[in-house]
């Protein structure tokens, strides 16, 4: 148990849906963090809050929409995705964003099924 | 972006081998994070290391923070089968980490 739940842990959609995935942290952490995991691949970071203020945002198509209400939960809006977008999406949180606070700890994962 | 090279790609080793894998980067880091990744779980960080040069343990595993900074190694001793899973580097520059691609080990009883 790391802290950081991620719910659903699996999800599978059609192009045409909308849906949400959620993430809750309970470190007492002030920066959360949406991550892309494809096979083969480097974690792709996403999204990034800091005090529930956005301040990463890697160029990630408008089909995904991010939202962090307060610093504990987060939030990530799926809309008219591609099956291209199938993967796992990790949920991290750390201590700040800065230097030496940025240590970040994961949720298990929602893996999506784009069909 | 940053690249982050690691590896081997995957290891298979007899249960009670020790194992070595290592991450390689152009660019210098001022942080490197070693993460093990189970099937069907999300990443969780087994060491990090802050200095160059620095060497820690954790149990069975140590690793290195390599002296030019641009690199790290991850050793673990006498594998045991939980020791199967992904294991992924993380290098910092600026505010950012950035991940390597894993090296997947596979230990047999």
């Amino acid at each position: 148990e790391t802290g950081v739940t991620q719910t659903p842990r699996h999800l599978v959609m059609g192009m045409t849906n909308k849906k949400s995935l959620k993430c809750e942290q309970h470190l007492g952490h002030n920066a959360m963090y949406w991550y892309k995991q494809s096979a083969k691949k480097p974690l792709e970071l996403m999204f990034v809050y800091s005090l529930e203020e956005r301040v990463e945002n890697n160029s990630v198509p408008s089909r995904f929409s991010p939202e962090c209400p307060n610093s504990s939960h987060l939030f990530l809006h799926l809309h008219t995705l591609q099956p291209e977008d199938s993967a796992l999406y990790l949920c991290a949180s750390s201590q700040g964003f800065t230097l030496a606070k940025n240590i970040q700890y994961f949720g298990a994962g929602t893996r999506l099924s784009v069909l | 972006g940053q690249q982050l090279n690691q590896s081997p790609q995957s290891m298979f080793i007899q249960e009670g081998e020790d194992v070595s894998m290592n991450c390689t980067s152009s660019s210098i880091f001022n942080t490197w994070l070693w993460y093990k990744q189970d099937p069907g779980e999300g990443p969780v960080l087994l060491i990090a290391l802050y200095k160059a040069g620095e060497l820690t343990s954790n149990g069975r595993l140590t690793a290195q923070f390599g002296i030019t900074r641009k690199d790290s190694f991850l050793n673990i001793s006498a594998s045991i089968p939980s020791d199967v899973g992904i294991y992924f580097c993380a290098g910092q520059s600026g505010n950012q980490f950035y991940f390597g691609t894993g090296t997947s080990l596979t230990v047999i009883p």
